[in-house]
């Protein structure tokens, strides 16, 4: 089975540029999720699809952050314009559900750096 | 205060010993609990749930203290390919996860 796929792998821009991450899920998930890893912390969640709908994006910084998901199944997250402190590796995972036993899978990440 | 605690380490051990992690929560509302892995430069990946009758799965077992908002991870017989990061994770009810900052485990030959 084939895992959640991200691209690009990694991206060097610079402050005040844009950029835009995509995600795939896992064939059949219907919840998606965006994370921000920062260097020596644990992922933090950014924003949290259920099909094409938003459940949760109190953590995304929206003057800056948007994140969508047509169709209900590839996503994009954008960053306009990007600060230093961006800089940091955006996790997407997927689940089949969101009930509290539903394991989330994570792809492999993009790994942004903002100079 | 973080909602979940974990001491970042790193624990450097020998290979066959035993190590501990602990974790702390301070959402009491919190209702699902685990343990993640995460390799160096790469995605979480899931470990185990922890329930409060603790669980075991070969040589890890979690454990779960609700009174105490404490969560433990034990490894016995340490093996090299366990070196990575264990990220303590809690969830409320929108399986929203709530990751800890992580606990580095080195494993010496």
């Amino acid at each position: 089975e084939a895992g959640v796929a991200q691209s690009p792998r990694y991206k060097i821009i610079e402050k005040r540029q844009s950029v835009a991450f995509w995600c795939n899920p896992i064939s059949g998930h219907a919840t998606l999720y965006w994370y921000q890893q920062i260097l020596g912390q644990g992922p933090k969640l950014l924003i949290q699809f259920q099909n094409n709908g938003v459940v949760d994006d109190s953590q995304l910084p929206k003057d800056r952050f948007s994140a969508e998901r047509l169709k209900g199944v590839d996503s994009t997250l954008k960053i306009q314009p990007a600060k230093l402190e961006d800089s940091a590796v955006y996790l997407c995972a997927s689940s089949l559900v969101t009930s509290q036993g539903g394991e989330q899978f994570f792809g492999p990440g993009t790994r942004l750096t903002v100079l | 205060r973080k909602e979940v605690e974990q001491d970042p380490g790193p624990f450097n051990v020998p290979e066959g010993a035993t190590v501990a992690f602990n974790c702390t929560y301070s959402n009491s509302a919190s209702q699902s609990f685990f343990w993640y892995r995460q390799d160096c430069r790469k995605e979480p990946k899931l470990l185990m749930s922890v329930y409060s009758s603790g669980n075991e799965d070969g040589r890890f077992t979690a454990q779960l203290n609700r009174a105490s908002q404490y969560i433990s991870l034990l490894i016995r017989d340490s093996k090299l390919s366990d070196s990575a990061t264990y990220l303590c994770v809690v969830t409320r009810s929108t399986y929203k996860l709530i990751f800890g900052t992580g606990t580095l485990l080195a494993v010496q030959p």
